[in-house]
């Protein structure tokens, strides 16, 4: 799950076994979230996005379920690979009250480590 | 082959100078943003423009200047005055209410 200050959770997992990243949001008024994963050193990629009015949602071997109950989220990854080792944020995104736009809020990161 | 670019991405500067990072995108997106990452942290948002010629503070933008004159590009002035910028930044662009896609970022050392 997501932390706050400098040690980012790390999830290992074996290669082939599926994975589940957590992630728990802070604002009930947030419509759309976003997982990301960033490897070393690069700029983080779109995995998969979910609109509040959605509970579940299916993308090639991930899967993100969203419980506005609890306000939490959740990254599946189905079979997961060597080259799935990265750190996974997930991101919410509010209207900003000044000057229009969206913004998008951090989690501090899960880091995956995938063994062979 | 479309996409966001940022250079360079290695950058030193010394105390007391001021520094510019680039940040160009040909996705023909309105809205353009700059992060701040710092290790073991996630991204926290400096500056973002809507639309060009304007622009508006993120959490964190004492410290930096941008630009916005052209939709392609958005340009970041980490300034002197901005006491801690040893970070890695991120650019990132989104169509109004879409998803924000990030170019591969500037890490910038200070000596």
């Amino acid at each position: 799950g997501e932390s706050v200050g400098l040690h980012l959770p790390t999830l290992s997992v074996q290669e082939g076994d599926n994975s589940i990243i957590n992630c728990a949001y802070s604002n009930s008024a947030s419509d759309y979230f976003i997982w990301y994963k960033q490897e070393s050193g690069k700029g983080p990629q779109f995995i998969i996005d979910i609109r509040s009015n959605m509970d579940k949602r299916q993308g090639q071997r991930v899967t993100v379920l969203l419980n506005k109950t609890v306000k939490h989220l959740s990254l599946q990854i189905a079979a997961t690979q060597p080259g799935d080792s990265a750190v996974y944020f997930c991101a919410e995104k509010r209207r900003m009250v000044t000057g229009g736009g969206n913004k998008l809020t951090f989690g501090t990161g899960t880091q995956l480590k995938v063994e062979l | 082959d479309g996409g966001i670019t940022q250079s360079p991405k290695y950058l030193f500067r010394k105390e007391g100078q001021n520094v510019t990072l680039s940040c160009e995108q040909n996705l023909n997106h309105d809205a353009m943003y700059w992060y701040r990452q710092d290790p073991g942290q996630g991204l926290r948002l400096i500056y973002y423009s809507q639309i060009v010629n304007d622009f508006q503070k993120g959490d964190i933008a004492e410290g930096y200047s941008v630009s916005r004159e052209k939709k392609e590009s958005f340009p970041l002035t980490v300034t002197s005055a901005q006491k801690n910028p040893t970070a890695f930044y991120l650019c990132a662009s989104s169509i109004e209410t879409d998803t924000q896609y990030f170019g591969p970022g500037t890490r910038l050392t200070v000596l």
